[in-house]
C-alpha cells in the first residue's frame, strides 16, 4: 500500500468548535479511504474518495480530494463528544493498508 | 452476516506458552487480514490472504507467529512461545478484492502475556 503522512497527530477542541485532519502524499494517489476508531474500539470504514477534486458528505463531515490526488482531507463541523476518537487516512493500489498514528480528536464537552 | 467475528475477545497466557486466535470474516469477502496493535499506535500489518493463499507477511513478524487459512474462509493466528511484547489487540479485517473496498474490521483479541 502506498504510505500517507497524517497531521495533527492530536486535537484538543472545545465541543462545537471546528476540526480538520490532513493527509499528504509525495506521489499520486489511486484513492483515499478513511477510517474511524473510538477509544477501546475497533478501525469503521467511513468513506472512500477515487477521482480528483472530488468531495463528499456525510452529515457533519466533509472528505475532500485534492485536485492533484496527493491529499485529502476530513473536516468536521461543530464537533459533538461522539466525534472523539482517532481518524486514519491510507492508500492502497495493491495488498494491503498501511496504517500511520492517524490523528486523535480528544473533544472537551 | 453479522460482520467479522473474532475469538477469544480476551486472552491471557503466561509466556512461552501458545496462543491461537480465531477470525471468521464476512462470508462474501475473499481478503483477509491481520493487523497488531497496540495503546497509542495505528494497527500495524502481519499477513493477509486471497482466498487460501497467504499473499503476503510482514518482514518485522517473527518465525514465531503463523497464520492460515485453510479453506478459504475463517482463518487462525498462532504465536508461539509468547513473549511479553506480543501483548497487544490483534485485529482481524475482510474485504472483497482490489484496493476499491473498505475493510471491515472484527472487535479484534487482546492478548496480554504475563
Amino acid at each position: 500500500g502506498q504510505q500517507v503522512m497524517q497531521i495533527p497527530q492530536y486535537q484538543h477542541v472545545q465541543e462545537g468548535e471546528d476540526f480538520t485532519t490532513y493527509c499528504n502524499s509525495s506521489t499520486t494517489l489511486s484513492n483515499i479511504q478513511w477510517y474511524k476508531q473510538r477509544p477501546g474500539g475497533h478501525p469503521v470504514f467511513l468513506i472512500q474518495l477515487v477521482k480528483s477534486g472530488e468531495v463528499k458528505k456525510q452529515k457533519r463531515l466533509t472528505f475532500q480530494f485534492g485536485e492533484a490526488k496527493k491529499n485529502s482531507s476530513l473536516h468536521i463541523t461543530a464537533t459533538q463528544t461522539t466525534d472523539v476518537g482517532t481518524y486514519f487516512c491510507n492508500s492502497g493500489n495493491t495488498g494491503k493498508l498501511i496504517f500511520g498514528q492517524g490523528t486523535t480528536l480528544q473533544v472537551k464537552p | 452476516d453479522t460482520g467479522v467475528s473474532q475469538n477469544p475477545r480476551h486472552k491471557i497466557t503466561k509466556r512461552g506458552q501458545n496462543v491461537t486466535f480465531r477470525c471468521d470474516p464476512i462470508s462474501e469477502h475473499n481478503r483477509l487480514y491481520w493487523y497488531r496493535q497496540t495503546l497509542g499506535q495505528g494497527p500495524e500489518f502481519l499477513t493477509y490472504f486471497q482466498n487460501e493463499a497467504q499473499l503476503e507477511k510482514s518482514r518485522l513478524l517473527s518465525d514465531r507467529f503463523s497464520a492460515e487459512r485453510p479453506k478459504g474462509s475463517f482463518s487462525t493466528l498462532e504465536i508461539q512461545r509468547t513473549e511479553q511484547g506480543d501483548s497487544a489487540m490483534y485485529l482481524c479485517a475482510s474485504s472483497l478484492p482490489g484496493q476499491y473496498y473498505g475493510y471491515t474490521f472484527g472487535s479484534g483479541t487482546r492478548l496480554t502475556v504475563v
